[in-house]
Protein backbone atom coordinates (compact mmCIF):
# COMPACT_ATOMS: atom_id res chain seq x y z
CA UNK A 1 0.00 0.00 0.00
CA UNK A 2 1.11 3.75 -0.75
CA UNK A 3 1.59 5.61 2.48
CA UNK A 4 2.97 7.98 4.04
CA UNK A 5 3.56 8.46 7.58
CA UNK A 6 4.16 11.47 10.06
CA UNK A 7 5.03 9.92 13.61
CA UNK A 8 5.27 13.40 15.36
CA UNK A 9 1.74 14.90 15.29
CA UNK A 10 3.10 18.00 17.43
CA UNK A 11 6.02 19.73 17.85
CA UNK A 12 7.66 22.83 19.55
CA UNK A 13 10.75 24.70 18.67
CA UNK A 14 12.10 27.85 20.09
CA UNK A 15 12.30 31.08 17.95
CA UNK A 16 15.64 30.92 16.09
CA UNK A 17 16.21 27.26 16.68
CA UNK A 18 16.55 24.51 14.53
CA UNK A 19 13.74 22.02 14.31
CA UNK A 20 13.23 18.38 12.04
CA UNK A 21 9.59 17.16 10.91
CA UNK A 22 10.51 13.40 10.29
CA UNK A 23 8.60 11.56 7.53
CA UNK A 24 8.29 7.91 5.73
CA UNK A 25 6.56 7.05 2.84
CA UNK A 26 6.03 3.49 1.77
CA UNK A 27 6.21 2.87 -2.90
CA UNK A 28 7.62 0.61 -5.12
CA UNK A 29 7.55 3.04 -7.60
CA UNK A 30 10.92 4.43 -8.46
CA UNK A 31 9.62 7.68 -10.50
CA UNK A 32 7.83 9.89 -7.91
CA UNK A 33 8.40 13.38 -6.24
CA UNK A 34 8.54 14.41 -2.87
CA UNK A 35 6.58 17.39 -1.00
CA UNK A 36 6.32 19.33 2.03
CA UNK A 37 3.12 21.54 2.35
CA UNK A 38 2.70 23.98 5.01
CA UNK A 39 -1.02 25.06 6.29
CA UNK A 40 -1.13 27.97 8.38
CA UNK A 41 -3.97 28.57 10.67
CA UNK A 42 -5.48 30.65 7.86
CA UNK A 43 -5.68 26.94 6.17
CA UNK A 44 -4.28 28.16 2.66
CA UNK A 45 -1.99 25.53 1.92
CA UNK A 46 1.31 26.36 0.19
CA UNK A 47 4.40 24.62 -1.44
CA UNK A 48 7.53 24.32 1.06
CA UNK A 49 9.94 22.57 -0.94
CA UNK A 50 9.71 19.67 -3.24
CA UNK A 51 12.25 16.77 -4.24
CA UNK A 52 12.90 14.59 -7.16
CA UNK A 53 13.23 11.25 -6.08
CA UNK A 54 16.10 10.33 -9.11
CA UNK A 55 17.87 13.50 -7.72
CA UNK A 56 20.02 12.69 -4.93
CA UNK A 57 21.30 16.18 -3.79
CA UNK A 58 18.68 17.32 -1.31
CA UNK A 59 16.51 20.13 -1.97
CA UNK A 60 16.94 23.34 -0.05
CA UNK A 61 14.91 26.68 0.12
CA UNK A 62 16.29 29.53 1.92
CA UNK A 63 15.74 28.30 5.64
CA UNK A 64 14.02 24.99 4.89
CA UNK A 65 16.37 21.90 3.50
CA UNK A 66 15.57 18.08 3.12
CA UNK A 67 17.06 15.27 4.22
CA UNK A 68 16.46 12.84 1.74
CA UNK A 69 16.89 9.05 2.20
CA UNK A 70 15.63 7.11 -0.85
CA UNK A 71 16.16 3.22 0.54
CA UNK A 72 15.56 4.28 3.88
CA UNK A 73 12.36 5.58 2.21
CA UNK A 74 12.53 8.62 4.46
CA UNK A 75 11.91 12.55 3.59
CA UNK A 76 12.20 14.71 6.83
CA UNK A 77 12.50 18.86 6.64
CA UNK A 78 14.47 20.99 8.40
CA UNK A 79 13.20 24.38 9.43
CA UNK A 80 16.69 26.21 10.64
CA UNK A 81 16.47 29.72 12.49
CA UNK A 82 12.43 29.21 12.71
CA UNK A 83 10.09 32.05 12.96
CA UNK A 84 7.10 32.89 14.29
CA UNK A 85 5.59 32.61 11.14
CA UNK A 86 6.37 29.06 10.60
CA UNK A 87 3.62 28.12 12.82
CA UNK A 88 1.66 26.27 11.10
CA UNK A 89 0.54 22.19 9.91
CA UNK A 90 3.41 20.29 7.80
CA UNK A 91 2.39 17.98 5.62
CA UNK A 92 4.53 15.53 3.95
CA UNK A 93 3.42 14.13 0.40
CA UNK A 94 4.67 12.04 -2.47
CA UNK A 95 3.48 11.70 -6.25
CA UNK A 96 3.17 9.00 -8.45
CA UNK A 97 2.06 8.25 -11.48
CA UNK A 98 -1.12 6.38 -11.94
CA UNK A 99 -3.14 5.31 -14.75
CA UNK A 100 -1.68 8.19 -17.38
CA UNK A 101 -2.26 10.52 -14.28
CA UNK A 102 -0.78 11.55 -10.84
CA UNK A 103 -1.53 10.62 -7.25
CA UNK A 104 -0.68 12.16 -4.07
CA UNK A 105 -0.51 11.23 -0.86
CA UNK A 106 -0.45 12.76 2.07
CA UNK A 107 0.54 11.78 5.77
CA UNK A 108 -1.56 13.14 8.54
CA UNK A 109 0.61 16.33 9.58
CA UNK A 110 2.41 17.59 11.82
CA UNK A 111 0.93 20.84 14.14
CA UNK A 112 4.75 22.95 14.87
CA UNK A 113 4.61 25.62 17.30
CA UNK A 114 7.25 28.27 17.63
CA UNK A 115 7.90 29.76 21.18
CA UNK A 116 8.96 33.29 21.68
CA UNK B 1 -2.29 36.24 -11.31
CA UNK B 2 -5.35 35.30 -8.95
CA UNK B 3 -5.01 31.91 -6.84
CA UNK B 4 -7.92 29.04 -6.32
CA UNK B 5 -11.04 30.43 -5.10
CA UNK B 6 -13.67 28.37 -3.34
CA UNK B 7 -17.29 29.02 -2.78
CA UNK B 8 -18.53 28.85 -0.15
CA UNK B 9 -15.84 29.05 2.45
CA UNK B 10 -18.19 27.64 5.02
CA UNK B 11 -21.45 25.73 5.24
CA UNK B 12 -23.80 24.52 8.20
CA UNK B 13 -25.93 22.04 6.55
CA UNK B 14 -28.36 18.81 8.04
CA UNK B 15 -28.26 14.76 7.93
CA UNK B 16 -30.12 14.07 4.58
CA UNK B 17 -29.22 17.16 2.83
CA UNK B 18 -26.92 17.62 0.13
CA UNK B 19 -24.38 20.03 -0.69
CA UNK B 20 -22.39 22.13 -3.57
CA UNK B 21 -18.73 23.41 -3.37
CA UNK B 22 -17.65 25.17 -6.21
CA UNK B 23 -13.72 25.91 -6.76
CA UNK B 24 -12.34 28.21 -9.33
CA UNK B 25 -8.68 27.23 -10.64
CA UNK B 26 -5.98 29.06 -11.42
CA UNK B 27 -6.46 30.53 -14.85
CA UNK B 28 -4.44 28.34 -17.48
CA UNK B 29 -4.40 25.22 -15.15
CA UNK B 30 -6.46 22.31 -16.83
CA UNK B 31 -6.16 20.02 -13.28
CA UNK B 32 -8.99 20.03 -10.47
CA UNK B 33 -8.30 18.30 -7.41
CA UNK B 34 -10.45 17.57 -4.83
CA UNK B 35 -9.57 16.63 -1.25
CA UNK B 36 -11.32 16.16 2.46
CA UNK B 37 -9.25 17.35 5.55
CA UNK B 38 -10.34 15.93 9.05
CA UNK B 39 -7.94 15.88 12.25
CA UNK B 40 -5.92 13.03 12.26
CA UNK B 41 -6.84 11.55 8.61
CA UNK B 42 -4.67 14.00 6.83
CA UNK B 43 -5.82 14.78 3.58
CA UNK B 44 -8.25 12.15 2.21
CA UNK B 45 -8.19 12.17 -2.33
CA UNK B 46 -11.09 12.45 -3.38
CA UNK B 47 -11.01 12.91 -7.13
CA UNK B 48 -9.18 14.65 -9.98
CA UNK B 49 -10.64 16.58 -13.32
CA UNK B 50 -8.72 16.93 -16.44
CA UNK B 51 -10.35 18.82 -19.02
CA UNK B 52 -13.69 18.24 -17.99
CA UNK B 53 -12.94 14.38 -17.65
CA UNK B 54 -12.74 12.87 -14.06
CA UNK B 55 -8.68 10.96 -14.53
CA UNK B 56 -8.76 9.77 -11.32
CA UNK B 57 -10.81 8.88 -8.37
CA UNK B 58 -10.03 7.88 -4.14
CA UNK B 59 -11.82 5.38 -1.93
CA UNK B 60 -15.32 7.11 -1.30
CA UNK B 61 -18.51 6.18 -1.77
CA UNK B 62 -21.35 7.68 -4.61
CA UNK B 63 -22.23 10.51 -2.50
CA UNK B 64 -19.49 12.19 -3.53
CA UNK B 65 -19.67 13.31 -7.15
CA UNK B 66 -18.36 16.00 -9.06
CA UNK B 67 -17.75 17.73 -12.56
CA UNK B 68 -15.52 20.13 -14.32
CA UNK B 69 -17.10 22.80 -16.84
CA UNK B 70 -14.79 23.72 -20.34
CA UNK B 71 -13.69 26.90 -18.62
CA UNK B 72 -11.88 24.59 -15.88
CA UNK B 73 -14.27 25.50 -13.04
CA UNK B 74 -15.15 22.81 -11.15
CA UNK B 75 -18.02 21.54 -8.73
CA UNK B 76 -18.01 18.97 -5.61
CA UNK B 77 -21.35 17.51 -4.89
CA UNK B 78 -22.54 15.37 -1.80
CA UNK B 79 -25.90 13.82 -1.23
CA UNK B 80 -27.38 12.67 1.57
CA UNK B 81 -24.79 14.31 3.54
CA UNK B 82 -24.16 12.06 7.47
CA UNK B 83 -21.96 13.61 10.18
CA UNK B 84 -18.79 11.85 9.16
CA UNK B 85 -18.37 14.13 6.09
CA UNK B 86 -17.86 17.58 8.30
CA UNK B 87 -14.70 18.17 7.33
CA UNK B 88 -12.41 20.77 5.60
CA UNK B 89 -12.78 20.14 1.70
CA UNK B 90 -9.71 21.45 0.11
CA UNK B 91 -9.49 22.32 -3.98
CA UNK B 92 -5.91 22.39 -5.59
CA UNK B 93 -5.54 23.59 -8.99
CA UNK B 94 -2.54 22.56 -11.45
CA UNK B 95 -0.57 22.75 -15.00
CA UNK B 96 -2.02 19.13 -15.34
CA UNK B 97 0.77 18.09 -17.05
CA UNK B 98 4.12 15.69 -16.62
CA UNK B 99 6.97 16.83 -14.68
CA UNK B 100 7.26 19.39 -11.90
CA UNK B 101 3.71 20.53 -11.85
CA UNK B 102 2.70 21.52 -8.55
CA UNK B 103 -1.05 21.50 -6.88
CA UNK B 104 -2.36 25.22 -5.61
CA UNK B 105 -4.59 24.98 -2.60
CA UNK B 106 -7.96 26.94 -2.42
CA UNK B 107 -8.86 28.76 0.73
CA UNK B 108 -11.21 25.16 1.46
CA UNK B 109 -14.71 24.99 2.20
CA UNK B 110 -15.45 24.64 5.97
CA UNK B 111 -18.52 21.66 5.88
CA UNK B 112 -20.56 21.36 9.31
CA UNK B 113 -23.10 18.48 8.89
CA UNK B 114 -25.98 18.97 12.21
Amino acid sequence: AQTVTQSQPEMSVQEAETVTLSCTYDTSESDYYLFWYKQPPSRQMILVIRQEAYKQQNATENRFSVNFQKAAKSFSLKISDSQLGDAAMYFCAYRVPTSGTYKYIFGTGTRLKVLA
Amino acid sequence: KAGVTQTPRYLIKTRGQQVTLSCSPISGHRSVSWYQQTPGQGLQFLFEYFSETQRNKGNFPGRFSGRQFSNSRSEMNVSTLELGDSALYLCASSLGGTGRNEQFFGPGTRLTVL
